[in-house]
C-alpha cells in the first residue's frame, strides 16, 4: 500500500459526459501528479500540482482540468468524454516539487470506461 | 523529439537465471533515471533511482547500470523468481516531468 488513495476504483459512463476523479496523497506529500495509461499510449504524464499550484503540464487535453485543494487532495475533471478517453488514470504523490530526483508513490488507479 | 525505448515488449526467463532489461533513450541527457515495477491493474511501484554520475546501483537482487555515453540503462534481476513476473518501466525526468518508457513484461518461468 503506497498511502495514496484514489476514488472511485471503477467508473463507467457515456460519451459526452463529465466525471471527476479524486486523489488523496500520502501524508506529508505536497506534490500530486496525474497520469493516463492506455494500452496504445503507455503511461502518460498529464499534470502536476505542488501545494495547491500548478507546477508542470504534460499532454493534457483542454477537456481535462485538475486542481489541488488546501487539504492537498486533488481532483481530475474529464469532460465531453470520448471513447478514446477510456483508460487507467493514476495519481501519484511526492514530498516536494521536483520530479527529477524524487520517488513518486502511485495510487491504485481509477479505471474509466466510456461507452 | 524525446524517445525512450525498452528492449522488448515481453521477456521470458527461466527461474533462477538473471533477467536483463534494457532502456534506451535519445535526444536527451537526463540527470536521473528511475525504474518502476507494475503489476496488472495496479499502480507502478518505485524500485531504484540512479544518477548520471553513478555507474551502478544495487538493491538486494536488483542492479541498475547507467551509461550516459551509450544513452542506456540496464536493469538486472539476479536469481529470478516467479514473483518477479511483472511489467518493468524505466522513467527519465525530461523538462522536469517524468517520462516513462513503454515497459517490458517479464515472465519468470518455474
Amino acid at each position: 500500500d503506497s498511502g495514496v488513495t484514489q476514488t472511485p476504483k471503477h467508473l463507467i459512463t457515456a460519451t459526452g459526459q463529465r466525471v471527476t476523479l479524486r486523489c488523496s496523497p500520502r501524508s506529508g506529500d505536497l506534490s500530486v501528479y496525474w497520469y493516463q495509461q492506455s494500452l496504445d499510449q503507455g503511461l502518460q504524464f498529464l499534470i502536476q500540482y505542488y501545494n495547491g499550484e500548478e507546477r508542470a503540464k504534460g499532454n493534457i487535453l483542454e477537456r481535462f482540468s485538475a486542481q489541488q485543494f488546501p487539504d492537498l487532495h486533488s481532483e481530475l475533471n474529464l469532460s465531453s468524454l470520448e471513447l478514446g478517453d477510456s483508460a487507467l488514470y493514476f495519481c501519484a504523490s511526492s514530498v516536494a516539487a521536483g520530479a527529477i530526483q524524487e520517488t513518486q508513490y502511485f495510487g491504485p488507479g481509477t479505471r474509466l470506461l466510456v461507452l | 523529439s524525446q524517445k525512450i525505448e525498452q528492449n522488448s515488449e515481453a521477456l521470458n526467463i527461466q527461474e533462477g537465471k538473471t533477467a536483463t532489461l534494457t532502456c534506451n533513450y535519445t535526444n536527451y541527457s537526463p540527470a536521473y533515471l528511475q525504474w518502476y515495477r507494475q503489476d496488472p491493474g495496479r499502480g507502478p511501484v518505485f524500485l531504484l533511482l540512479i544518477r548520471e554520475n553513478e555507474k551502478e546501483k544495487r538493491k538486494e537482487r536488483l542492479k541498475v547500470t547507467f551509461d550516459t555515453t551509450l544513452k542506456q540503462s540496464l536493469f538486472h534481476i539476479t536469481a529470478s523468481q516467479p514473483a518477479d513476473s511483472a511489467t518493468y518501466l524505466c522513467a527519465l525526468a525530461i523538462n522536469e516531468k517524468l517520462t516513462f518508457g513503454t515497459g517490458t513484461r517479464l515472465t519468470i518461468i518455474p
